[in-house]
């Protein structure tokens, strides 16, 4: 079984660009969240769909943080303008469950963030 | 904040050692679960414990869950080098709509 993929695996950029992450979930699996990790932290939730609407964004920055799930399968993460502060660990993660977090969740191998 | 906070920040252990990581939490929880991320890699689920257990085992991991102590440790018996990477755990909260993380426990098993 094919695992949660993203890509690119690594982007630096300069402050005040833009920059976009792409996951593509494990087939099948209905809920996708996408998890920021700065460096020695745990994750922390950005946001979560369930199909193709948004559960919960409430941890979303949405003055610079946009998110979609495209006909309920893969998802993009974009970034505008960045700041210093988003240097960090993208995680996205699928989950075959509805109900939010009553099962395991899968992760991807995450795209690294460097803001110069 | 609900997020868990994992107790030691770091463990170095020879192989063939057992490890164990504590994890203390806030709020009522519906279930906990540990994660292991070895470096530049993603999350991996190692086991999930509800919140009417107390013990439960999955080959050399054992957690345990005390909610009266807002509390559960991992425990990891013969450690191998393979074993080196950060735990972390996560807590499912009751009422919320997130799954909490918290700060990690490095474990280096020193070959």
């Amino acid at each position: 079984e094919a695992g949660v993929a993203q890509s690119p695996r690594y982007k630096i950029i300069e402050k005040r660009q833009s920059v976009a992450f792409w996951c593509n979930p494990i087939s099948g699996h209905a809920t996708l969240y996408w998890y920021q990790q700065i460096l020695g932290q745990g994750p922390k939730l950005l946001i979560q769909f369930q199909n193709n609407g948004v559960v919960d964004d409430s941890q979303l920055p949405k003055d610079r943080f946009s998110a979609e799930r495209l006909k309920g399968v893969d998802s993009t993460l974009k970034i505008q303008p960045a700041k210093l502060e988003d240097s960090a660990v993208y995680l996205c993660a699928s989950s075959p469950a509805l109900r939010q977090f009553n099962e395991k969740l899968f992760f991807g191998s995450g795209t690294q963030l460097s803001v110069l | 904040s609900q997020q868990g906070e994992e107790d030691p920040q770091a463990l170095s252990i020879q192989e063939g050692e057992n490890a164990t990581m504590n994890c203390s939490y806030k709020t009522s929880i519906n279930n906990l679960q540990w994660y292991r991320q070895n470096s530049g890699r993603g999350l991996v689920h190692l086991i999930l414990i509800r919140s009417n257990e107390r013990e439960k085992h999955s080959g050399r991991l054992r957690v345990t869950l005390d909610t009266s102590k807002k509390s559960s440790s991992l425990l990891i018996t013969a450690s191998r080098a393979a074993d080196t990477a950060s735990y972390f755990c996560a807590t499912d909260a009751a009422g919320a709509n997130n799954l909490f993380f918290g700060t990690g426990t490095r474990l280096t098993v020193i070959p």
